[in-house]
């Protein structure tokens, strides 16, 4: 069983076009992430939810919109795609309190052309 | 706020000699520690993690990492390393106790490659 699974892996689309790209992890989390990879592989983290609720909101543009149906769920969804977004996106889920480590998705490669 | 320096952007090594990759962090305590490993094209898979008592901890595939806080370091170690190890490693981390309302912060990883 995949602990933290992403869909789809690739994704590949125009500008101007929105896209989602989902989450779900069976661990038993209550905090999940999303990460951006740019193409110098630096990790930065974009949002993160607690038990559904925005705990971090970094510098995003407000085209990124994060939405969490239930703890085991963060979806990401990106309105008027532009290049500057291609990258690998990860997904990762932890507890947030206590001896504990993040759990990350393979990540999702989206390129805009 | 808190950081992550991994000096070493690129380190070639040939199979079977010994690996160190460096790692200084920046944070007003001792935080959680960890060590990321990036296959080509693969996702972030841990690799050891440090919360607290022995300060030499063993992790997966022979690697270890000894954290030295007089340093605030965190280097990663192999005595031998296979070709299989060539990957991207991110040395990682998190406020003491947890994660709360901080986030898992990233070095900006030190790329192996490894020679015959």
């Amino acid at each position: 069983d995949t602990a933290v699974s992403q869909t789809p892996k690739y994704l590949v689309t125009q500008m101007g076009n929105d896209k989602s790209i989902k989450c779900e992890q069976n661990l038993g989390h209550d905090t999940m992430y999303w990460y951006k990879q740019d193409s110098k592989k630096f990790l930065k983290i974009m949002f993160s939810y607690n038990n559904k609720e925005l705990i971090i909101n970094e510098t995003v543009p407000n085209r990124f919109s994060p939405k969490s149906p239930d703890k085991a769920h963060l979806n990401l969804h990106i309105n008027s795609l532009e290049l500057g977004d291609s990258a690998v996106y990860f997904c990762a889920s932890s507890h947030i309190q206590g001896d504990t480590e993040a759990f990350f998705g393979q990540g999702t490669r989206l390129t805009v052309v | 706020a808190q950081s992550v320096t991994q000096p070493d952007i690129h380190i070639t090594v040939s199979e079977g000699a010994s690996l160190e990759l460096r790692c200084n962090y920046s944070y007003g305590a001792t935080p959680y520690l960890f060590w990321y490993v990036q296959s080509p094209g693969q996702g972030l898979q841990l690799l050891l993690k440090y919360f607290s008592g022995d300060t030499l901890v063993q992790g997966i595939k022979g690697f270890e990492a000894e954290f030295k806080r007089s340093q605030s370091s965190f280097n990663l170690r192999k005595p031998s390393v296979h070709w299989s190890d060539a990957a991207e490693y991110f040395c990682a981390v998190a406020p003491l106790g947890g994660f709360g309302n901080e986030k898992l912060t990233f070095g900006t990883g030190t790329r192996l490659t490894i020679i015959p």
